[in-house]
């Protein structure tokens, strides 16, 4: 159980489009939702967290009008990359979090984006 | 603010060699820990966590951790390693408001 879901997989987009990444918990109800980011060799940086129905709450140096989150479901949240440039290229991860005995965070298999 | 410390970049062993990946955190209250596996272009595989009770949790694929709270740590250990234990491993610690953060990760590479 406590399966979570990313699509796509991978994505390949010009400079200037918008790309839409989806994270959906298949078999529990995801009340809070995280993205992350990762670049190559590096660590996982979190940029956001949302709940259900609420707005997202982003870290500190990441811009929210670049990355827009939307979490109106308790088994989907979106991110959406803005005007996207060749350096917000990088390795995207969601979890997703329940109540209860789904609680702690299921990671997603990640979405790589590259922007040309 | 927590914060976690993984001082290897990069371990190198032997198949059947025993296995020891270091982390250290900083939190103030009692932490959740976790460490996590990923493979190359792959998402995070959650190998074991320590919440609280038996410092010494079991994991997965043969590992297990020791939550250590005189030291800080919560170190990583596999008596005996497979070569398809390489890939990076990565320890976290989760604080207030289920915020996770993650170390730099241990790239382990193992030779036959």
């Amino acid at each position: 159980g406590a399966v979570v879901s990313q699509h796509p997989s991978w994505v390949i987009c010009k400079s200037g489009t918008s790309v839409k990444i989806e994270c959906r918990s298949l078999d529990f109800q995801a009340t809070t939702m995280f993205w992350y980011r990762q670049f190559p060799k590096q660590s996982l940086m979190l940029m956001a967290t949302s709940n259900e129905g609420s707005k997202a709450t982003y870290e500190q140096g990441v811009e929210k009008d670049k990355f827009l989150i939307n979490h109106a479901s308790l088994t989907l949240s979106t991110l959406t990359v803005t005007s996207a440039h060749p350096e917000d290229s990088s390795f995207y991860i969601c979890s997703a979090s329940g109540t209860g005995e789904t609680y702690e965070q299921y990671f997603g298999p990640g979405t790589r984006l590259t922007v040309t | 603010a927590q914060s976690v410390t993984q001082p290897d970049i990069h371990i190198t062993v032997s198949e059947g060699a025993s296995l020891e990946l270091r982390c250290n955190y900083s939190y103030g209250a009692t932490p959740y820990l976790f460490w996590y596996v990923q493979s190359p272009g792959q998402g995070l595989q959650l190998l074991l966590k320590y919440f609280s009770g038996d410092t010494l949790v079991q994991g997965i694929k043969g590992f297990e951790a020791e939550f250590k709270r005189s030291q800080s740590s919560f170190n990583l250990r596999k008596p005996s390693v497979h070569w398809s234990d390489a890939a990076e491993y990565f320890c976290a610690v989760e604080g207030g408001y289920q915020k996770v953060t993650f170390g730099i990760g241990t790239k382990l590479q193992v030779i036959p």
